[in-house]
């Protein structure tokens, strides 16, 4: 299963409204994953089942979509928000990562 | 709190091995599939297997299938990946990540780098 994400790049103020796409190359029914990476660090958990947020994620946070579209918004971006942003999907037996939508300081 | 440690990462010429290890604490390591990730220099995730509870179910990416085998010590609470006939493009830094169970890796270590150099 390949996942395409866009943008790729994405130039944004502090308090902007931010939606980065995801698209799965077949259905994956919910089993979608969102990650926040910063230069040097692992990544960070963020939503499961595509729009569950895990524990500790700020409520600016918000996933949506199933099947093979899928989103993550940012509403207010914040001045920790500035990283780049990866789905993941989980379906059966296979695991794939989007390529990466990095999140940039307009 | 959870913690996973990465170790083993080094440098090894091409067609070498090596083995990596992960170390968990903080969580039921017996009740947690597991998985490794790899991020090239400047590049996206890929991740490249994963590994039930009991290892009765075992995957891989295509890009390393045949060549990497993962396993676990669940009373050492380690996770392995063994990597053999290394390649250029395998240079990158290895993460281990939980599974939450049900979907999701939850919580990562803090990576070991591989470099496959002449």
């Amino acid at each position: 299963i390949q996942m395409t994400q866009s943008p790729s790049t994405l130039s944004a103020s502090v308090g902007d409204r931010v939606t980065i796409t995801c698209r799965a190359s077949q259905s994956i029914s919910y089993s979608l994953a969102w990650y926040q990476q910063k230069p040097g660090k692992a990544p960070k958990f963020l939503i499961y089942q595509a729009s569950t947020l895990q524990s500790g994620v700020p409520s600016r946070f918000s996933g949506s979509g199933s099947g093979t579209e899928f989103t993550l918004t940012i509403t207010s971006l914040q001045p920790d928000d500035f990283a780049t942003y990866y789905c993941q999907q989980y379906n059966g037996y296979s695991r794939t990562f989007g390529q990466g939508t990095k999140v940039e300081i307009k | 709190e959870v913690h996973l440690v990465e170790s083993g990462g080094t440098l090894v010429q091409p067609g070498g091995s090596l083995r990596l290890s992960c170390a968990a604490s903080g969580f039921t390591f017996s009740s947690y599939s597991m998985n490794w990730v790899r991020q090239a220099p400047g590049k996206g995730l890929e991740w490249i297997s994963y590994i039930t509870v009991r290892s009765d179910t075992i995957l891989y990416s295509d890009s390393v299938k045949g060549r990497f085998t993962i396993s676990r010590d669940n009373a050492k609470n380690s996770v392995y990946l063994q990597m053999n006939s290394l390649r250029d493009e395998d240079t990158a830094v290895y993460y281990c990540a939980k599974d939450r169970g049900g979907g999701g890796l939850d919580y990562w270590g803090q990576g070991t780098l591989v470099t496959v150099s002449s």
